[in-house]
């Protein structure tokens, strides 16, 4: 049971470029979540699902975009990436009982 | 909408004294109510959680928070720190109707460092 497998861990990008950042859990959750940690921010909510085909914003979802074609995964797209979006990002899983699974997270650097 | 103020971005105590970490909380519905604990370039765990049953809970490596209405409050402690504790700590909540069904809101987090 692997739990919320965030990939990859690390990856710098250039000013413009797009990536997908990927997230999988294993433990047929319908909720998943993703999260951008800044120091002194504590996580802020990116977007969401509550379930396969279902996405909504968070509170900071400017430049990112999300699908959930199934369960498991639910990536997150940067657009054209900026340096503001330098940040470690997680991705979070539940079943719908209260508590959320975190991913390891992705250290993502813009340059 | 709910929100959640940690109050002291760093604490510092010495290993073997109370560890006390402050949280309130806003939310127009009864809460749920976290503590998470995040090690150095790790991610987080969950230490403890509120979901409206016994408001003193009980959570891993001697944590524990009482859930506080009238105070809008949820403060985690430990009786006696220990150099592991050190850390950053999240307090978060979440409610589960309206519009925010299941979405965690976090605090800013809290530092604890822990002296010899």
């Amino acid at each position: 049971n692997a739990g919320v497998t965030q990939t990859p861990k690390f990856q710098v990008l250039k000013t413009g470029q797009s990536m997908t950042l990927q997230c999988a859990q294993d433990m047929n959750h319908e909720y998943m979540s993703w999260y951008r940690q800044d120091p002194g921010m504590g996580l802020r909510l990116i977007h969401y699902s509550v379930g396969a085909g279902i996405t909504d914003q968070g509170e900071v979802p400017n430049g990112y975009n999300v699908s959930r074609s199934t369960t498991e995964d639910f990536p997150l797209r940067l657009l054209s990436a900026a340096p503001s979006q330098t940040s470690v990002y997680f991705c979070a899983s539940s079943s719908g009982t209260p508590g959320y699974t975190f991913g390891s997270g992705t250290r993502l650097t813009v340059v | 909408a709910q929100s959640v103020t940690q109050l002291g971005s760093h604490v510092s105590v010495s290993e073997g004294a109370l560890v006390l970490l402050r949280c309130n909380y806003s939310s127009s519905v009864p809460p749920y109510l976290f503590w998470y604990v995040q090690y150095p370039n790790q991610g987080l765990q969950l230490l403890l959680k509120y979901t409206s049953a016994a408001t003193l809970v009980k959570g891993i490596n001697g944590f524990e928070a009482e859930f506080k209405k009238s105070e809008t409050s949820f403060h985690l402690t430990k009786p006696s720190a220990h150099m592991s504790d050190a850390a950053e700590y999240f307090c978060a909540v979440s409610v589960y109707g309206g519009t925010s069904y299941g979405k965690l809101t976090f605090g800013q987090g809290t530092i604890l460092t822990v002296h010899p």
